[in-house]
């Protein structure tokens, strides 16, 4: 059974760097045809699709955050990471990882991570 | 990029009855529309995949429908397990954008 597990810092202030990894096991993040996301909801609202990065490498972020993102992967850890630059209050949220199976749907889910914005 | 629209916002409905979420898209996204279930404090899961197809283990008592533009979820006969917040996505192209939710309550 596929596990995705979040970890990083809870805690960010203004205009840093919010860094959160994924650790996936039962599986292989390299294992063709799927897609590994970052998803966000801020606390009582819903779903913002963050990014992808898909298992060649290629990536593809939202437009309303390509600026500030940047997702990598790293294979020898089974892995993939989230950085979300100049972050402000509105970047709380929790965010979660997740797997895009190849028909382009979320098939597995992390079970989220809450990142709180605050001096 | 396509924006998808969910209504209602939130809903209010008595155990048995017939529920139905609709689903927008400003453009055309084909048949490229899943359906996830949020319980209160829960991770989402996918409940619907290419617009009606019911994912494995999803009661049949959910369904989906429509193409292009416009798309539904029904519930055919609601449950108390049913409780919360139902999402749209598209997926035809990135981003893969969700609609805002709608909250489904019991009455």
């Amino acid at each position: 059974q596929l596990q995705l597990q979040e970890s990083g810092s809870g805690l960010v202030k203004p205009s840093q760097t919010l860094s959160l990894t994924c650790a996936v096991s039962g599986g292989s993040i390299s294992s063709g045809g799927y897609s590994w996301s970052w998803i966000r909801q801020p606390p009582g609202k819903g779903l913002e699709w963050i990014g992808y990065i898909y298992h060649s490498g290629s990536t593809y972020y939202n437009p309303s955050l390509k600026s500030r993102v940047t997702i990598s992967v790293d294979r020898s850890k089974n892995q993939f990471s989230l950085k979300l630059s100049s972050v402000t209050a509105a970047d709380t949220a929790v965010y979660y990882c997740a797997r895009v199976d190849p028909r382009r749907t979320i098939d597995y889910w992390g079970q989220g991570t809450l990142v709180t914005v605050s001096s | 990029d396509i924006q998808m629209t969910q209504s209602p916002s939130s809903l209010s409905a008595s155990v048995g009855d017939r529920v139905t979420i609709t689903c927008r898209a400003s453009q055309g996204i084909s048949n490229y529309l899943a359906w996830y279930q949020q319980k209160p404090g829960k991770v989402p899961k996918l409940l619907i995949y290419a617009a009606s197809t019911l994912q494995s283990g999803v009661p049949s008592r959910f369904s989906g429908s429509g193409s292009g533009t416009d798309f539904t979820l029904t519930i055919s006969s609601l449950q108390p397990e049913d409780v919360a917040t139902y999402y749209c996505q598209k997926y035809n192209s990135a981003p893969f954008t969700f609609g805002q939710g709608t909250r489904l309550e019991i009455k």
